[in-house]
C-alpha cells in the first residue's frame, strides 16, 4: 500500500526565505505526482504535476522535483510571500487510475 | 465554468439524523471522488465513480455511508445515521479519464467542501 509522509508538517518564516518542503512516498511505481494548495476553509488547487518521466516542473517562484528511484519530491518556494501560507500537500498516483494517494500535508505560514 | 459545487457548504446536526451532502462536478468530467478531511487521518477517499458507476468503494468506512450518482452532472453521499465522529470535511472532486488512454498530465478538481458537525 502506498504510504505518502510530508516534512516538516509546519513552517513558520519571515517574508523574503527560500522554502523546501519534503515529500517522500514507499512505492515508485507511480504516474505522477502532484502538488497542491489548500488554503484555509477551501478546497485543494493543483499547483504542479510532474509526470513519472520527468524530473522537475516549473511555475513561477514554485520549483518542484522528483526522483522516482529513492521516492522523494520536493517543493521549492523561491522568496516566500505572506500570500503563500497555506497548506501544501503532495499527491501520488498509481499507475493505470487517478486515485491519488495524499500526504498530510506542510502548514506553512509567512510572516511579514 | 463554475468549477466543482458543493451544498451545503456547513451542516450541523444532531446524533442519529440522515445526513446529505450533494455535488455537481465540472460539465464533461466523467470520475468523481469524494473525500473526507480529519486532523488525525488527512485527505482519505471514500468513494471513486466513473461514468456513474461506483469502481472503488474501499474507503467507505461503514455501512451508514452510502453514495449515488444517478447522472452524469449530480452526486450525493448519505450518512444514516449520523455520529459525532463522522464531523469532517468532505470534498468532492472530478476529472476527465479517457478511458483506454491514459493521461498522465491530468488532474482532479475540487469543490470547496462541506464542514460537517455531528453533535
Amino acid at each position: 500500500k502506498q504510504e505518502v509522509t510530508q516534512i516538516p508538517a509546519a513552517l513558520s518564516v519571515p517574508e523574503g526565505e527560500n522554502l523546501v518542503l519534503n515529500c517522500s512516498f514507499t512505492d515508485s511505481a507511480i504516474y505522477n505526482l502532484q502538488w497542491f494548495r489548500q488554503d484555509p476553509g477551501k478546497g485543494l488547487t493543483s499547483l504542479l504535476l510532474i509526470q513519472s518521466s520527468q524530473r522537475e516542473q516549473t511555475s513561477g517562484r514554485l520549483n518542484a522535483s522528483l526522483d522516482k528511484s529513492s521516492g522523494r519530491s520536493t517543493l521549492y518556494i523561491a522568496a516566500s510571500q505572506p500570500g503563500d501560507s497555506a497548506t501544501y500537500l503532495c499527491a501520488v498516483i498509481r499507475g493505470g487510475s487517478y486515485i491519488p494517494t495524499f500526504g498530510r500535508g506542510t502548514s506553512l505560514i509567512v510572516h511579514p | 465554468d463554475a468549477g466543482v459545487i458543493q451544498s451545503p457548504r456547513h451542516e450541523v446536526t444532531e446524533m442519529g439524523q440522515e445526513v446529505t451532502l450533494r455535488c455537481k462536478p465540472i460539465s464533461g468530467h466523467n470520475s468523481l471522488f469524494w473525500y473526507r478531511q480529519t486532523m488525525m487521518r488527512g485527505l482519505e477517499l471514500l468513494i471513486y465513480f466513473n461514468n456513474n458507476v461506483p469502481i472503488d468503494d474501499s474507503g467507505m468506512p461503514e455501512d451508514r455511508f452510502s453514495a449515488k450518482m444517478p447522472n452524469a452532472s449530480f452526486s450525493t453521499l448519505k450518512i444514516q445515521p449520523s455520529e459525532p465522529r463522522d464531523s469532517a470535511v468532505y470534498f468532492c472532486a472530478s476529472i476527465f479519464d479517457p478511458g483506454d488512454s491514459f493521461a498522465s498530465t491530468d488532474t482532479q478538481y475540487f469543490g470547496p467542501g462541506t464542514r460537517l458537525t455531528v453533535l
